[in-house]
């Protein structure tokens, strides 16, 4: 299979201090990885999209100088939410395509963040 | 991208079949249907996906109607661990690379009754 990790599961952070949650492709590579949010009762709502070695792509309405997106190598992107504030507080999910395929997306188990 | 509409919620017993509807009408001819699932507080993951033809993996079943404006996935045998909720989600086929985000509609809410 292929696995996706996600680093914290959990973090409570206090109003206007940064956090950075990662996202890992385990055991294959990933030249595109995604950023979703869930807010509760809610579907996921694509964020961005992440590329190896290039700036990610924001969807419309996704400030891309709060939400920074690195994605320095194969297995690993990371979103920091700089500045954080109580609205932030959501669950942040990724996911992972297999450099070479485009039909299956591999998600993380989620980043549970709370904004105090 | 092509809407799909699906029930808010179906409820099912243990050990039964369950059928989980999803209409495309304006679905395009290059469009893929994918299934997704996602359980409580935990990522989605991948169910199944076709184009044109009726899919069968470990998990479920795909029938895809003839004119493809509306799917079904199939449990044939549903357990509590398949309560979650699912996601019925239109993409469109690639060629020499290249991905999209997913789209996730608000899916349907599958209950199992012990």
């Amino acid at each position: 299979g292929a696995v996706v990790s996600q680093h914290p599961s959990r973090v409570i952070c206090k109003s206007g201090t940064s956090v950075k949650i990662e996202c890992r492709s385990l055991d294959f590579q990933a030249t595109t990885m995604f950023w979703y949010r869930q807010f509760p009762k809610q579907s996921l709502m694509l964020m961005a999209t992440s590329n190896e070695g290039s700036k990610a792509t924001y969807e419309q309405g996704v400030e891309k100088d709060k939400f920074l997106i690195n994605h320095a190598s194969l297995t690993l992107s990371t979103l920091t939410v700089t500045s954080a504030h109580p609205e932030d507080s959501s669950f942040y999910i990724c996911s992972a395509i297999r450099t070479g395929s485009s039909y299956e997306q591999y998600f993380g188990p989620g980043t549970r963040l709370t904004v105090t | 991208d092509a809407k799909t509409t699906q029930p808010n919620s179906m409820e099912s017993n243990e050990e039964e079949p369950v059928h989980l509807p999803c209409n495309h009408s304006t679905i395009s001819g290059t469009d893929y249907i994918h299934w997704y699932r996602q359980l409580p507080s935990q990522g989605p993951e991948y169910v199944i996906h076709g184009l044109t033809s009726n899919v069968n993996n470990r998990m479920a079943s795909l029938a895809i109607a003839e004119d493809r404006k509306s799917s079904t996935l199939i449990l044939h045998r549903a357990t509590l661990r398949d309560a979650a909720v699912y996601y019925c989600i239109l993409r469109a086929s690639y060629s020499g690379g290249g991905a999209d985000g997913l789209t996730f509609g608000k899916g349907t809410h599958l209950i199992i009754q012990p």
